[in-house]
């Protein structure tokens, strides 16, 4: 099994500042994906990336890989409000995902 | 995307007493299904793996007698708290995982909050 670790463990920003987390992680991956988790809420899945791309958009989210560096960030850009939440990077060998402890993202009004 | 309910949302019971979690796909069928529990202000942990038609597989100090996970079919995987006790408290997430051609993605529930009194 594979764990991501978040970094940094927590962010507070303005809104309409943009918010990088990085995860990093130790053996090969297929795919690495990003989650966000609202309090008390269930995870919701922001944008998958495979192993041989280095590079995907989604919306205001921009997320970068780099395997030889075993590594990938998130980009959230022009934050708002609704961006407060923990997030968290699963890397993927098709198996079972153990979580970090995420980035706690705290956009400031 | 796909989707995963979990029934109930939420419940509270006596110490004691036995509690069933359902984690449903509702769109998709689900060869593995994962079963994790989060307490406050703390990341999620994974308690088991569960594959339709087998026994599921615990983690490394998970009590298999206490949680006892269900997996009938390819869209239903049930988590049995037995003889629930206040520690048992937490917040219980599941997730499927779905088959996308050679993609495999987790998609999670939205968690039952369990309280034991």
């Amino acid at each position: 099994s594979q764990q991501g670790e978040e970094d940094p463990q927590a962010l507070s920003i303005q809104e309409g500042e943009n918010a990088t987390m990085n995860c990093s992680y130790k053996t090969s991956i297929n795919n690495l994906q990003w989650y966000r988790q609202n309090s008390g809420r269930g995870l919701v899945h922001l944008i998958l990336i495979r192993s041989n791309e280095r590079e995907k958009h989604s919306g205001r989210l921009r997320v970068t890989l780099d395997t030889s560096k075993k590594s990938s960030s998130l980009l959230i850009t022009a934050s708002r409000a609704a961006d407060t939440a923990s997030y968290f990077c699963a890397p993927n060998r098709d198996d079972k995902i153990i979580f970090g402890k995420g980035t706690r993202l705290h956009i400031l009004p | 995307g796909a989707v995963v309910s979990q029934h109930p949302s939420w419940v509270i019971c006596k110490s004691g007493t036995s509690v069933k979690i359902e984690c449903r796909s509702l769109d998709f069928q689900a060869t593995t299904m994962f079963w994790y529990r989060q307490f406050p202000k703390q990341s999620l942990m994974l308690m088991a793996t569960s594959n339709e038609g087998s026994k599921a597989t615990y983690e490394q100090g998970v009590e298999k007698d206490k949680f006892l996970i269900n997996h009938a079919s390819l869209t239903l995987s049930t988590l049995t708290v037995t003889s629930a006790h206040p520690e048992d408290s937490s917040f219980y997430i599941c997730s499927a995982r779905a088959l996308a051609g050679t993609t495999d993605t987790q998609y999670f529930g939205p968690g039952t909050r369990l309280t034991v009194l």
